[in-house]
């Protein structure tokens, strides 16, 4: 069974730049999370999906952030414009039973 | 609210020698239980996980843990750490209902040495 995929792995931008993330969760899966890892700290929930519709977007800066999961597979997470503290992994992940699932994760540099 | 507290930021233990990563846990309802290790440069991989049942939960690559509801406690231990084991250790609570986001610690960091 394939895991989750994450593109690109790695990104350096400048702030104010845009960045887009992409993420393929396992096939079946119906929830898909984004998580954000900043540099010594665990993973917070940035959106949560349950096929195509977000179930939780409360921690999600909708300023800058947006996402979207077309026909409840892929999904995509875009920062526009990018901020300094925006550095950071994003994590993908998708569930079932219970159990998530993680991508590998996409370390984004802003300079 | 939910918060999940990993007291030990950073443990450095020699090879061969046991090991326990402490995590406390608050959470209103039944929790579901998670251990997840992340090796630099790579993604969360599940450890072990408590839904119900035995308290004392095996897990991969030798490692178990104990839930202590009374203390609110799921306590990572492996009886011989090995080299290989040095990496990021994170413990992350969930609804017993499953797919919801998981609350995570700041994470310990293990370091082995010879």
């Amino acid at each position: 069974e394939a895991g989750v995929a994450q593109s690109p792995r790695y990104k350096i931008i400048e702030k104010r730049q845009s960045v887009a993330f992409w993420c393929n969760p396992i096939s079946g899966h119906a929830t898909l999370y984004w998580y954000q890892q900043i540099l010594g700290q665990g993973p917070k929930l940035l959106i949560q999906f349950q096929n195509n519709g977000v179930v939780d977007d409360s921690q999600l800066p909708k300023d800058r952030f947006s996402a979207e999961r077309l026909k409840g597979v892929d999904s995509t997470l875009k920062i526009q414009p990018a901020k300094l503290e925006d550095s950071a992994v994003y994590l993908c992940a998708s569930s079932a039973r219970g159990e998530q699932f993680f991508g590998p994760g996409t370390r984004l540099t802003v300079l | 609210a939910q918060s999940v507290t990993q007291p030990d930021i950073h443990i450095t233990v020699s090879e061969g020698a046991s090991l326990e990563l402490r995590c406390n846990y608050s959470y209103g309802a039944t929790p579901y239980l998670f251990w997840y290790v992340q090796s630099p440069g790579q993604g969360l991989q599940l450890l072990l996980k408590y839904f119900s049942g035995d308290t004392l939960v095996q897990g991969i690559k030798g490692f178990e843990a104990e839930f202590k509801r009374s203390q609110s406690s799921f306590n990572l231990r492996k009886p011989s750490v090995h080299w290989s084991d040095a990496a990021e250790y994170f413990c992350a609570v969930g609804e017993a209902s499953g797919n919801t986001p998981l609350v995570f610690g700041k994470g310990t960091r293990l370091s082995v040495i010879a």
